[in-house]
């Protein structure tokens, strides 16, 4: 699986949208981006993912540029409890396929009052 | 909406002593798998299984380490002889097509 790069913290004012970048700069034509986020110690969560266009859904959206190289999460509207670890994971395969999710450090996000 | 539960949410044992840790995930998902977190540091991944077999497995995986699905609902992880290494979160999820769905963990404790 490609490896992802994004920064190791950010935030954001509550109520306002937080962009979530990163990089992955040798995804192959077959890997998704998924995002995922870890609230605490809890078990991390699916939030959303695509493969070249750009996706919505209840949670969030995903930004992925034109050339695959990098891709934005956006939470519109940012709530305290949107505090969390994101992770940004490239891998291939968006069906049944058994794939390993590979956790790297995350973007720690924190949304101030 | 379906989720994935394990118990113990948290578990004591003295170094050398056997535990299972247990994992009921969604119902029709025909992947589960098994990944850990020590305090302060990256997920990892464990093992995955399918159609009653591993499918794959990590380094961190070996001889003491065992999984099974013993009755259709369950997913089990064992742990032969604890060390104290093996204090962990230890979360299992479950997938269908693709999205993984993780449990709460369960918090290992080996004294």
């Amino acid at each position: 699986d490609a490896k992802t790069t994004q920064p190791p913290s950010m935030d954001c004012a509550e109520g306002r949208a937080a962009n979530l970048p990163c990089n992955h700069s040798t995804i192959s034509g077959n890997e998704y981006v998924y995002w995922y986020r870890q609230i605490h110690s809890q078990g991390p969560q699916y939030i959303i993912h695509g493969l070249k266009n750009n996706e919505t859904n209840e949670m969030a959206s995903l930004i992925i540029t034109e050339d695959r190289k990098s891709s934005t999460l956006i939470l519109p509207h940012a709530t305290l409890r949107d505090t969390a670890v994101y992770y940004c994971i490239v891998r291939v395969a968006d069906t049944g396929a058994n794939s390993k999710l590979t956790f790297g450090k995350g973007i720690t996000l924190s949304v101030r009052p | 909406e379906p989720e994935v539960t394990q118990t113990p949410s948290h578990q004591v044992t003295q170094m050398g002593q056997e535990v299972i840790l247990r994992c009921v995930p969604i119902s029709n998902h025909l992947y589960f798998y098994w990944y850990r977190q020590i305090l302060g540091q990256k997920v990892e991944f464990l093992v995955s299984f399918y159609n009653n077999e591993i499918s794959e497995k990590s380094e961190i995986f070996d001889d003491q380490f065992s999984v099974e699905r013993p009755d259709g609902s369950n997913f089990t992880l064992k742990i032969r002889s604890t060390k104290l290494e093996d204090s962990a979160m230890y979360f299992c999820a479950s997938s269908l097509a693709g999205k993984q769905f993780f449990g709460p963990g369960t918090r290992l404790t080996v004294l």
